[in-house]
Parts: C-alpha cells; sequence; structure tokens
C-alpha cells in the first residue's frame, strides 16, 4: 500500500539552531501534504497545509517564518524548524493525500527536543 | 467549547472485552468521519472512515454516526492486547482532509 516516509524519527538539537524534516510519499504522487504538531497526550494540531508548487497555507497562530515548509517536488515536503527554541519541542507529524485512492496518509513522526 | 469532544481516557478493559469509543462534535456540517489508531510516538493509521450517518464494519471494528445526535463511535469486538493505543476520531465538512480531531482516547487492553 502507500506509504509516507518522515524522516528524522527523532532530533535533539541546541537552541537557536534549524532543523529539517523531510516527508516523502513513496508510491504516489502528493499534491497535497499537511504538517501537524501534537504535545504529549493531546491530539493533532494542523499547521500548515503544502501545496506542490505554491505557498504553504498557514494555520492561525502559526509563525510563517519559523516554520519554512517546501513543497519543491510532488513527493517531498519538507519543514524547517529555524532558530529553535525549547518551546518548539514536540512531535511533528506530515500526512500526504494520496489522490488516486482519496485517502489520508500519515509519516512516523518527528519527536523534535530542542535543549 | 471545543468542536470535537473525546474522552482522554485512559480506558482500560479485560481481553476480549467489547470496546465502545466515542466522539461528539458540535459542527452539524461535517459529514466526513474518520477514525484513527495511534501507538506510542508513531504517526496515526486510519481504522475506519464514514460518510454521513450509519454504520459501517470492518472485522472487529464497526463504526457508527448519529448525526442527529452528533455523535459517532467506534466498537471493538474480541479486544486484544495489540489494540492498546490511542484513538483518535476526525471529522471535516469537505472532503478536503481539513480534518478536526478529538483529543484522543487511550485504550489499555489487559492479557
Amino acid at each position: 500500500g502507500a506509504v509516507v516516509s518522515q524522516h528524522p524519527s527523532w532530533v535533539i538539537c541546541k537552541s537557536g539552531t534549524s532543523v529539517k524534516i523531510e516527508c516523502r510519499s513513496l508510491d504516489f504522487q502528493a499534491t497535497t501534504m499537511f504538517w501537524y504538531r501534537q504535545f504529549p497526550k493531546q491530539s493533532l494540531m494542523l499547521m500548515a497545509t503544502s501545496n506542490e508548487g505554491s505557498k504553504a497555507t498557514y494555520e492561525q497562530g502559526v509563525e510563517k517564518d519559523k516554520f519554512l515548509i517546501n513543497h519543491a517536488s510532488l513527493t517531498l515536503s519538507t519543514l524547517t524548524v529555524t532558530s529553535a527554541h525549547p518551546e518548539d519541542s514536540s512531535f511533528y507529524i506530515c500526512s500526504a493525500r494520496d489522490p488516486g485512492k482519496e485517502k489520508l496518509f500519515f509519516g512516523s513522526g518527528t519527536q523534535l527536543s530542542v535543549l | 467549547q471545543k468542536e470535537v469532544e473525546q474522552d482522554p481516557g485512559p480506558l482500560s478493559v479485560p481481553e476480549g472485552a467489547i470496546v465502545s469509543l466515542n466522539c461528539t462534535y458540535s459542527n452539524s456540517a461535517f459529514q466526513y468521519f474518520m477514525w484513527y489508531r495511534q501507538y506510542s510516538r508513531k504517526g496515526p493509521e486510519l481504522l475506519m472512515y464514514t460518510y454521513s450517518s450509519g454504520n459501517k464494519e470492518d472485522g472487529r471494528f464497526t463504526a457508527q454516526v448519529d448525526k442527529s445526535s452528533k455523535y459517532i463511535s467506534l466498537f471493538i469486538r474480541d479486544s486484544q492486547p495489540s489494540d492498546s493505543a490511542t484513538y483518535l476520531c476526525a471529522m471535516s465538512a469537505f472532503l478536503n482532509y481539513q480534518l478536526i480531531w478529538g483529543a484522543g482516547t487511550k485504550l489499555i487492553i489487559k492479557p
């Protein structure tokens, strides 16, 4: 079946550095990908919708200059957390829509810890 | 008031029991209803997808939607320890995947 690959699965970084997370659709072309963050024991919060070839649409309250999203190809979207701070520590999850199956598939998530 | 309410649990039941998980919602425009299972530190995986009202069955899982009551349920029959996970409901008004999520219910199946 369709698979969405997300890397890295976990990352530890120093405060002030930038971290890039990759989300790839392995066997389908994803025109739309979504980025979420999830705090412990809480549900997924949609951060932004990433459309191939155009600017991402950010949810209210999400800083677009801090969370840079690039969807340069139909199989790859990246989320870069710039100048990370400890409060950015969270579980980040991507999902990709398979238009051929009208289904949403999720990556395995990335646990970010900012020291 | 949140758009989607879901009891976070934890819900602990013995192996073999029937499990009932529920969500309520306030937006009458929701038409697409999903249940996802999420293991610890993993991405969610789709279990059931229902459009509008009615029941849908898939193996040990049954999803029910009652739009008049704005209430959805997921039933798990013959529960197994491997079913222990967090179950999230999600819904949307359009098939554009702008999902509104419940908080998730942590389910524990005791051997």
